[in-house]
């Protein structure tokens, strides 16, 4: 069974500084979301990473996936308050149905 | 393009009622997945539909079942509700594979 574990879960950072959320997951695959959670909300899509060595980025987030390590990571590049959200990964077992089983989240608390 | 859309936003029902809740993927999309959040926990894969067929299940028990129309719009529903089925319910909608776009989610309270 696949097993989806993201460190840390709960995250205080100062707003301008630098961190990275770490995702490892137990079994094959080439694909991987992130996703944002407001208090609240649904889930916002942030990335999609869909092969080794895939890197992206948006502002102050950037997202890399390691298939051979099964290691994706969000680095979060001068925090500032607006990023304080729940993080969450997601792993896709299957392709071809994007059946995903996701980490237990990132709580992070920006601050001033 | 509407997005994934969902229904209803909150619902209120007591412990052994049967709830439906409605799902209507991104346009294009013709997979319709589901998910439970409880509170502070991560999202649970319930099932999958695909050509009006459940193509995949989680762990959930028979109380929960679905159905997919052929316009692929979907419902979720749950019988014989328990106190701890009070949870945030979310479809994703894709399509061959690719997509992981998740609807407004509706909040369910069983009292």
């Amino acid at each position: 069974e696949l097993k989806v574990e993201q460190n840390p879960l709960f995250l205080s950072m100062q707003e301008g500084k630098n961190y990275t959320i770490y995702c490892n997951y137990s079994t094959t695959s080439d694909r991987l979301y992130w996703y944002r959670q407001d208090p609240g909300k649904s889930l916002e899509s942030l990335f999609v990473l869909l092969s080794n060595g895939a890197v992206k980025q948006e502002g102050r987030l950037m997202a890399s996936l390691d298939t051979k390590a099964r290691l994706s990571t969000l680095h979060i590049t001068a925090a500032v308050h607006d990023l304080s959200a729940t993080y969450f990964c997601a792993v896709v077992l299957d392709l071809l149905n994007n059946d995903m089983r996701f980490g237990a989240g990132t709580r992070l608390t920006v601050k001033p | 393009d509407a997005g994934v859309t969902q229904s209803p936003t909150h619902l209120i029902k007591t412990r052994g009622q049967q709830v439906t809740l409605r799902c209507s993927p991104k346009s294009g999309h013709d997979t319709v997945s589901w998910y439970q959040q409880a509170l502070g926990q991560r999202p649970q894969f319930i099932f999958q539909y695909y050509e009006e067929e459940e193509r995949q299940r989680g762990n959930f028990p028979d109380r929960f079942s679905g159905h997919q129309f052929p316009n692929y719009s979907s419902e979720l529903n749950v019988n014989a509700l328990l106190l701890g089925d009070s949870a945030l319910y979310l479809c994703a909608s894709s399509f061959t594979g690719l997509g992981g776009y998740f609807g407004p989610g509706t909040r369910l309270t069983v009292l």
